[in-house]
Protein backbone atom coordinates (compact mmCIF):
# COMPACT_ATOMS: atom_id res chain seq x y z
CA UNK A 1 0.00 0.00 0.00
CA UNK A 2 1.19 3.30 -0.58
CA UNK A 3 1.28 5.58 1.72
CA UNK A 4 0.73 9.64 1.29
CA UNK A 5 1.80 12.07 3.86
CA UNK A 6 0.92 15.87 3.45
CA UNK A 7 2.48 18.95 4.75
CA UNK A 8 1.26 21.33 6.16
CA UNK A 9 -1.57 20.29 8.13
CA UNK A 10 -2.33 23.49 7.87
CA UNK A 11 -1.76 26.43 6.37
CA UNK A 12 -2.92 29.88 7.45
CA UNK A 13 -2.73 32.59 5.01
CA UNK A 14 -4.62 35.66 3.97
CA UNK A 15 -6.29 36.37 0.66
CA UNK A 16 -4.08 37.42 -2.34
CA UNK A 17 -1.22 35.15 -1.17
CA UNK A 18 0.91 32.11 -2.26
CA UNK A 19 -0.34 28.92 -1.45
CA UNK A 20 2.20 25.75 -1.47
CA UNK A 21 0.99 22.60 -0.48
CA UNK A 22 3.49 18.92 -0.51
CA UNK A 23 2.23 15.57 -0.75
CA UNK A 24 5.22 12.66 0.04
CA UNK A 25 4.69 9.12 -0.82
CA UNK A 26 5.92 6.33 0.40
CA UNK A 27 6.94 4.91 -2.99
CA UNK A 28 7.21 5.58 -6.46
CA UNK A 29 3.67 6.81 -8.16
CA UNK A 30 4.21 5.77 -11.57
CA UNK A 31 3.15 7.74 -14.39
CA UNK A 32 1.77 10.86 -12.21
CA UNK A 33 -0.76 9.25 -10.95
CA UNK A 34 -1.42 11.56 -8.20
CA UNK A 35 -4.62 13.74 -8.37
CA UNK A 36 -5.72 16.48 -5.78
CA UNK A 37 -9.21 17.55 -4.31
CA UNK A 38 -10.97 19.89 -2.64
CA UNK A 39 -13.30 19.70 -0.35
CA UNK A 40 -15.19 22.23 1.74
CA UNK A 41 -17.41 21.69 4.67
CA UNK A 42 -20.62 19.90 4.07
CA UNK A 43 -19.87 18.99 0.71
CA UNK A 44 -18.32 16.01 -1.44
CA UNK A 45 -14.50 16.39 -2.63
CA UNK A 46 -14.05 18.09 -6.19
CA UNK A 47 -11.35 17.37 -8.65
CA UNK A 48 -8.64 19.93 -8.66
CA UNK A 49 -5.42 18.11 -10.89
CA UNK A 50 -5.08 14.39 -12.52
CA UNK A 51 -1.58 12.79 -13.50
CA UNK A 52 0.20 15.35 -11.34
CA UNK A 53 -0.02 18.92 -13.08
CA UNK A 54 -3.53 19.02 -15.43
CA UNK A 55 -6.08 21.16 -14.12
CA UNK A 56 -9.65 19.37 -14.21
CA UNK A 57 -12.50 20.55 -15.98
CA UNK A 58 -13.23 24.19 -14.63
CA UNK A 59 -10.42 24.82 -12.67
CA UNK A 60 -8.91 28.04 -12.52
CA UNK A 61 -5.29 28.19 -13.72
CA UNK A 62 -4.51 29.75 -10.61
CA UNK A 63 -4.28 26.14 -9.15
CA UNK A 64 -1.38 24.09 -10.40
CA UNK A 65 0.35 21.10 -9.62
CA UNK A 66 4.17 20.12 -10.28
CA UNK A 67 6.39 16.79 -9.05
CA UNK A 68 6.94 12.96 -9.72
CA UNK A 69 7.97 9.93 -8.60
CA UNK A 70 7.66 10.92 -4.45
CA UNK A 71 7.23 14.16 -3.97
CA UNK A 72 4.16 16.54 -5.39
CA UNK A 73 3.08 20.11 -4.87
CA UNK A 74 -0.18 21.57 -5.04
CA UNK A 75 0.12 25.42 -5.38
CA UNK A 76 -2.45 28.34 -5.45
CA UNK A 77 -0.69 31.39 -7.16
CA UNK A 78 -3.32 34.41 -5.33
CA UNK A 79 -5.59 32.74 -2.72
CA UNK A 80 -9.22 34.22 -3.19
CA UNK A 81 -11.77 33.66 -0.51
CA UNK A 82 -13.40 30.34 -1.75
CA UNK A 83 -10.32 28.58 -1.96
CA UNK A 84 -10.35 28.11 1.99
CA UNK A 85 -10.71 24.49 2.34
CA UNK A 86 -8.96 21.38 2.85
CA UNK A 87 -7.14 19.82 0.14
CA UNK A 88 -6.10 15.90 -0.44
CA UNK A 89 -3.86 14.28 -2.70
CA UNK A 90 -4.19 10.81 -3.91
CA UNK A 91 -2.83 8.23 -5.71
CA UNK A 92 -4.33 6.00 -8.39
CA UNK A 93 -1.32 3.89 -9.43
CA UNK A 94 -2.37 1.17 -7.25
CA UNK A 95 -5.00 -0.13 -5.61
CA UNK A 96 -5.25 0.70 -2.88
CA UNK A 97 -6.34 4.03 -3.90
CA UNK A 98 -4.54 6.15 -0.93
CA UNK A 99 -5.15 9.17 0.54
CA UNK A 100 -3.41 11.48 2.38
CA UNK A 101 -4.67 12.86 5.52
CA UNK A 102 -5.52 16.43 3.93
CA UNK A 103 -4.06 19.95 4.46
CA UNK A 104 -6.32 22.74 5.73
CA UNK A 105 -5.97 26.57 4.22
CA UNK A 106 -7.55 28.92 6.60
CA UNK A 107 -8.05 32.78 6.94
CA UNK A 108 -5.00 34.26 8.93
CA UNK B 1 -24.24 17.17 -16.45
CA UNK B 2 -22.95 13.97 -14.55
CA UNK B 3 -25.01 13.16 -11.37
CA UNK B 4 -24.06 10.41 -8.72
CA UNK B 5 -26.71 10.26 -5.68
CA UNK B 6 -26.35 8.16 -2.73
CA UNK B 7 -28.60 6.27 -0.81
CA UNK B 8 -29.66 3.67 1.74
CA UNK B 9 -27.92 4.84 4.81
CA UNK B 10 -28.88 5.01 8.43
CA UNK B 11 -28.52 3.87 11.94
CA UNK B 12 -27.61 0.53 12.12
CA UNK B 13 -26.83 -1.49 15.52
CA UNK B 14 -22.96 -3.31 15.67
CA UNK B 15 -22.42 -6.66 13.95
CA UNK B 16 -25.73 -5.55 11.94
CA UNK B 17 -26.08 -4.92 8.14
CA UNK B 18 -26.60 -2.39 5.68
CA UNK B 19 -27.20 -2.11 1.58
CA UNK B 20 -25.90 1.51 0.10
CA UNK B 21 -26.88 2.19 -3.62
CA UNK B 22 -25.48 4.93 -5.74
CA UNK B 23 -27.24 5.58 -9.06
CA UNK B 24 -25.44 7.28 -11.91
CA UNK B 25 -26.64 9.27 -15.15
CA UNK B 26 -25.79 11.25 -17.69
CA UNK B 27 -22.75 9.80 -18.40
CA UNK B 28 -20.88 10.44 -21.63
CA UNK B 29 -18.67 7.35 -21.39
CA UNK B 30 -19.65 3.79 -21.01
CA UNK B 31 -16.71 2.50 -19.38
CA UNK B 32 -16.17 3.82 -16.67
CA UNK B 33 -15.06 2.60 -12.33
CA UNK B 34 -17.31 3.15 -9.47
CA UNK B 35 -16.20 3.68 -6.26
CA UNK B 36 -16.91 4.09 -2.62
CA UNK B 37 -15.21 6.48 -0.50
CA UNK B 38 -15.77 6.95 3.08
CA UNK B 39 -15.01 9.77 5.52
CA UNK B 40 -15.64 9.61 9.54
CA UNK B 41 -16.91 12.93 11.24
CA UNK B 42 -14.17 15.23 11.08
CA UNK B 43 -11.77 12.88 9.49
CA UNK B 44 -10.01 12.69 6.29
CA UNK B 45 -10.86 10.27 3.07
CA UNK B 46 -10.69 6.81 2.53
CA UNK B 47 -10.92 4.57 -0.21
CA UNK B 48 -13.42 1.83 0.53
CA UNK B 49 -13.92 -0.19 -2.70
CA UNK B 50 -14.26 -0.15 -6.32
CA UNK B 51 -15.29 -1.85 -9.51
CA UNK B 52 -14.29 -1.78 -12.92
CA UNK B 53 -16.91 -1.69 -15.75
CA UNK B 54 -17.50 -4.92 -16.09
CA UNK B 55 -16.91 -5.87 -12.82
CA UNK B 56 -14.03 -8.19 -13.69
CA UNK B 57 -11.67 -5.80 -11.41
CA UNK B 58 -12.91 -5.64 -7.68
CA UNK B 59 -10.83 -4.36 -4.70
CA UNK B 60 -11.49 -3.65 -1.08
CA UNK B 61 -9.81 -1.45 1.62
CA UNK B 62 -8.12 -3.92 4.44
CA UNK B 63 -10.24 -2.45 6.80
CA UNK B 64 -13.32 -3.56 5.08
CA UNK B 65 -12.25 -7.05 3.49
CA UNK B 66 -14.56 -10.05 4.52
CA UNK B 67 -17.41 -7.64 5.11
CA UNK B 68 -18.27 -5.08 2.51
CA UNK B 69 -19.37 -6.27 -0.99
CA UNK B 70 -19.22 -3.97 -3.92
CA UNK B 71 -21.21 -5.27 -7.00
CA UNK B 72 -22.93 -2.81 -9.73
CA UNK B 73 -25.93 -3.27 -12.57
CA UNK B 74 -24.94 -1.52 -15.44
CA UNK B 75 -28.71 -1.75 -16.95
CA UNK B 76 -29.75 0.22 -14.03
CA UNK B 77 -26.84 2.67 -13.91
CA UNK B 78 -26.50 1.83 -9.73
CA UNK B 79 -23.40 0.67 -7.37
CA UNK B 80 -24.20 -1.29 -4.09
CA UNK B 81 -22.01 -1.79 -0.97
CA UNK B 82 -23.46 -4.45 0.86
CA UNK B 83 -22.12 -3.66 4.53
CA UNK B 84 -21.99 -7.07 7.06
CA UNK B 85 -20.74 -7.09 10.32
CA UNK B 86 -20.87 -3.10 10.69
CA UNK B 87 -18.35 -1.92 13.83
CA UNK B 88 -18.66 1.69 15.45
CA UNK B 89 -15.32 2.85 13.13
CA UNK B 90 -17.50 2.30 10.09
CA UNK B 91 -19.35 5.07 11.14
CA UNK B 92 -18.77 7.88 8.09
CA UNK B 93 -20.62 9.59 5.24
CA UNK B 94 -20.08 7.03 2.09
CA UNK B 95 -19.34 8.93 -0.95
CA UNK B 96 -19.86 6.68 -4.68
CA UNK B 97 -17.48 7.84 -6.89
CA UNK B 98 -16.94 7.52 -10.84
CA UNK B 99 -13.30 7.35 -12.93
CA UNK B 100 -12.73 6.54 -16.68
CA UNK B 101 -11.12 3.26 -15.94
CA UNK B 102 -9.27 1.76 -13.05
CA UNK B 103 -6.32 3.77 -12.92
CA UNK B 104 -7.73 6.81 -13.29
CA UNK B 105 -8.81 9.38 -10.88
CA UNK B 106 -12.20 10.13 -9.64
CA UNK B 107 -13.67 13.04 -11.71
CA UNK B 108 -17.77 12.91 -10.04
CA UNK B 109 -18.55 12.21 -6.14
CA UNK B 110 -22.02 11.82 -4.82
CA UNK B 111 -23.17 14.07 -2.10
CA UNK B 112 -23.01 10.89 0.21
CA UNK B 113 -24.83 9.09 2.68
CA UNK B 114 -24.63 9.21 6.18
CA UNK B 115 -23.89 5.19 8.04
CA UNK B 116 -24.16 5.62 11.65
CA UNK B 117 -22.93 2.44 13.82
CA UNK B 118 -23.99 2.61 17.25
CA UNK B 119 -26.52 0.88 20.16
Amino acid sequence: EIVLTQSPGTLSLSPGERATLSCRASQSVSSNYLAWYQQKPGQAPRLLMFGASYRATGIPDRFSGSGSGTDFTLTISRLEPEDFAVYYCQQYNSSPFTFGPGTKVDIK
Amino acid sequence: EVQLVESGGGLVQPAGSLRLSCTASAFTSDEYALHWVRQAPGKGLEWVSGISWDSGTIDYADSVKGRFTISRDNAKNSLYLQMNSLRADDTAFYYCAKSSGWYYEFDSWGQGTLVTVSS
